[in-house]
Formats: structure tokens, sequence, C-alpha cells
């Protein structure tokens, strides 16, 4: 079975300041992960996708992540905050395409100016 | 091109009432899905469509919440009986069956279900 962990339901950082926000997933099968992004009152878009090609993925908006096998890590990096970058953040692990996602709890990000 | 559409938007409903939520996917897309989002949580899977092949309904919580689909368009996820604890915004989301976009799923904006 598949899991996601979120590290930090909030994180805050100025404007300009790196980015981090962590995911570890747990699967049984090499995963394709996803990050998503949710802005209030609006549906989920995607920010990336990892599936088994190169290990660094590069993402809309500036935002990147690398899939860490070693440490069962995907985390997410943007080197510049943008005040527009305020949102909630979701990890997302499946283990085949085509089939439904199992999602972690999501950390919200805020950006202060 | 339209994204996926979801209605309505919100529903307030009493306690034991039944509500039907809709979904309208995103033209030739194949599979389709209902998540769920509890305040403060992740999302939940709730049930997959694939084409014609058997709907996946291991998400379900219970035997109260139930989904159709007419061939490969509209979805109305229907729960009976409402409690409070069904209280949550329900996610659609439709993706292809191949392509590019493989794999990608597309979400709605979600309905906001409030059950009082």
């Amino acid at each position: 079975a598949q899991s996601v962990t979120q590290l930090g339901s909030h994180v805050s950082v100025s404007e300009g300041a790196l980015v981090l926000l962590r995911c570890n997933y747990s699967s049984s099968v090499p995963p394709y992960l996803f990050w998503y992004v949710q802005y209030p009152n609006q549906g989920l878009q995607l920010l990336l996708k990892y599936t088994s090609a190169a290990t660094l993925v590069k993402g809309i908006n500036g935002f990147e992540a690398e899939f860490k096998k070693s440490e069962t890590s995907f985390h997410l990096t943007k080197p510049s905050a943008h005040m527009s970058d305020a949102a909630e953040y979701f990890c997302a692990v499946t283990p085949s395409l085509n089939t439904p996602l199992v999602f972690g709890k999501g950390t919200r990000l805020s950006v202060i100016a | 091109g339209a994204g996926v559409s979801q209605s309505p938007s919100n529903k307030v409903t009493e306690k034991g009432k039944d509500v039907e939520l809709r979904c309208d996917p995103i033209s030739g897309h194949t599979a389709l899905y209902w998540y769920r989002q509890r305040l403060g949580q992740g999302l939940e899977f709730l049930i997959y469509f694939q084409g014609n092949s058997a709907p996946d309904k291991s998400g379900l919580p219970s035997d109260r919440f139930s989904a159709e689909r007419t061939g490969e368009s509209v979805s109305t996820l229907t729960i009976q009986r409402t409690q409070q604890e069904d209280s949550a915004v329900y996610l659609c989301a439709s993706s292809p069956e191949g392509g590019r976009a493989k794999n990608i799923q597309y979400f709605g904006a979600g309905t906001r279900l409030s059950v009082l």
C-alpha cells in the first residue's frame, strides 16, 4: 500500500526566501509522484510529476522537486518565494498510471512580505 | 478549453436528507475520480471510473454513498441520509487514457457540502 507524509502542516517564509516543502512516501513498487497546488476556493492544479524519468523534475511557477529513492522523498523547492505562491500544497503517490492518487494531508504555505 | 465542472459549488442540507453532486469531466477523458477533502485533511479517494470497466468503489466510506457515470460523460455522486461527518469538499477529477497528459488528473473546483 502507498502512503504519503508531508512534514509540517504550515510553512511560513519571507518573500524572496527559499521554499522547501517536504514529502516522504511509502510504496511497495516504484512510485509515480505528484505535487498539486490548491488556491483558495479552487480545485487542485498540477505543479509537477515524477514518472521514472529524470529524478529532478521541473514544474510550473519555478517549482521543482527531486526524487530520492534512498530517502523515499520527493521534496518541493523554489529558490525565491513570491506572494502569489501562498496556497495549499499536496504531495501524492500512485503505484501505476491512471489509478487513484494517495494524497498527503497538505502543507499550507504562507509568504510574508 | 473547458475544465472539469462541478455543481453545485455549495450545498447546505439537513441531516438525514439525500444529496446529489454532479461532475462534468473534460470531454474525451475516459477516467473519472471522486475524492473527499475534510477540513484540515488531505484528499480521500472515493470511487474511480475507467471507460466501460466496472468502477473501483473501494474508497466509498459506507453504503450511503454511491456514484454513477453515463458512458464517458457526466457522473453523479449520491449521499443518502446525510450525516454531519459527511460535511466536506467533494472533488472530481478526470484524466485522459493516452497522450502527453496521460495520468494527469484535472480537478474541478469542488462542491462544498455542509450538513446541519
